[in-house]
């Protein structure tokens, strides 16, 4: 049982580049999340997810899109990748039945130049 | 509004004593609340929850949290730090709809 996997686990990209961050996880988890963490700022909900088919917007979704074509991939897209993106991103899910309990993803660093 | 609070950026504390990481919040109804712990390039690692119940709450790595309703505070509290717990560590209020708020962290140093 890997739990949330994220690959890659660094990228440097160049402005106006776009990439794809992934997200898997293997506990047949309902609900999955995409954050973003800002030195000092917590983390901040970009998109999230209730099930196959399903997203909705978070707290800061412009840049962003995602896709749920299965219960256990969660993607990340970012389309014209710009400096204000250099962050780290962390992927979740929770169960259905314990919505509030989140297993994370061990991240991946982003720096756009 | 729903919101969360941790009032110290970092707390500094020698091993073998013992440690407090501050969170407050404010909430309408009964909260949730959470902490995790981030180790360095790493995702964030659940360590206790309060959900109902007594008001001290034990977690992973002998931590323990004490909810206090009148305070609205839910700090995090271990009676005796050593150096391996020193970490980034957030409280989280979970706000209903599969939705968390998480504080801005606190960085722990505990020096040998």
């Amino acid at each position: 049982n890997a739990g949330v996997t994220q690959t890659p686990k660094f990228r440097i990209l160049k402005i106006g580049q776009s990439m794809t961050l992934q997200c898997t996880q293997d506990m047949n988890h309902n609900y999955m999340y995409w954050y973003r963490q800002d030195p000092g700022m917590g983390l901040k909900l970009i998109y999230y997810s209730v099930g196959a088919g399903i997203t909705d917007k978070g707290e800061v979704p412009n840049g962003y899109n995602v896709s749920r074509s299965t219960t256990e991939d969660f993607p990340l897209r970012l389309e014209l990748a710009a400096p204000s993106q250099t962050s780290v991103y962390f992927c979740a899910s929770t169960p259905r039945d314990r919505g509030y309990e989140q297993y994370f993803g061990p991240g991946t660093r982003l720096t756009v130049t | 509004a729903q919101s969360v609070a941790q009032p110290e950026d970092q707390v500094n504390v020698a091993e073998g004593n013992p440690l407090t990481v501050k969170c407050t919040y404010s909430v309408s109804g009964n909260p949730y609340l959470f902490w995790y712990v981030q180790y360095p390039n790493r995702g964030l690692q659940f360590l206790l929850k309060y959900i109902t119940g007594d008001n001290l709450v034990k977690g992973s790595y002998g931590f323990e949290a004490e909810f206090n309703k009148s305070q609205t505070s839910f700090h995090l509290k271990k009676p005796s730090a050593l150096v391996s717990d020193s970490a980034l560590y957030f409280c989280a209020l979970y706000t209903g709809g599969f939705k968390t708020i998480f504080g801005a962290g606190t960085r722990l140093f505990v020096k040998a």
